[in-house]
């Protein structure tokens, strides 16, 4: 069965650099979600997209916007990257109530 | 204090052991999840509950709405389910985020 693909799995950046991560959903699922999870510490909630509009916003830094295009994958674009960015980002996507989570993209700010 | 907490933090049990651990919360919930991660980071969808319990296989996950506990129980534990067990809710108030506990690394010995 097909799951949640994002890409890269793994981006080096350096600190002020942007970069873009990339959520693709399961087929004819339309919710996303973006998680941030630091190192050693739990997930947190960044922002979801339901039908291509903003469904909720949690603590996503205004440095980041997101946005789900027409076939329903999802980017985060991150700018004036910071030291404190580095963590893996999951990307989940829904059609009814159960998430189901991609491998994530590990970002590494040096 | 967490919305979600999970005990034991840390659990080191021998091959073919019963395995339980706990996630206790402290919000109205809509639903309940039990997630696996790996140590590559992949976060896998075990459960998804709303009430009374469900069974997968060799896992086995309850739910408790009114003392606002779950447990997930793991039979014949093997090596391969080494892996870290989160507790993540979506609260009746915030839509369709989650939010984690801080997990639970599960070890298992042969």
């Amino acid at each position: 069965a097909a799951g949640v693909i994002q890409s890269p799995r793994h981006l080096i950046k350096e600190k002020r650099e942007t970069a873009t991560l990339k959520c693709y959903p399961i087929p004819r699922h339309d919710t996303v979600y973006w998680y941030q999870q630091g190192p050693g510490q739990d997930p947190q909630f960044l922002i979801s997209f339901y039908e291509k509009m903003q469904s909720d916003k949690g603590s996503i830094p205004d440095r980041f916007s997101a946005q789900q295009f027409s076939d329903y994958h999802s980017e985060l674009n991150m700018s004036s990257l910071e030291l404190g960015d580095s963590a893996l980002y999951f990307c989940a996507s829904s059609l009814h109530n159960e998430q189901f989570f991609g491998p994530g993209t590990r970002l590494t700010v040096l | 204090k967490n919305e979600v907490e999970q005990s034991p933090q840390n659990l080191t049990a021998q091959e073919g052991e019963f395995i339980t651990i706990n996630c206790s919360y402290s919000v109205g919930i809509s639903a309940l999840h039990w997630l696996q991660q790996h140590p590559g980071g992949g976060i896998v969808s075990l459960f998804m509950l709303s009430s009374g319990k469900k069974k997968h296989g060799r896992l086995i996950a309850t739910i408790n709405i009114q003392e606002k506990h779950s447990s997930l129980h793991i039979t014949a534990s093997h090596p391969r389910d080494s892996a870290v067990y989160i507790c993540a809710v979506r609260r009746e108030t915030s839509g369709s985020r989650l939010t984690f506990g801080e997990g639970t690394q599960l070890t298992v010995n042969p």
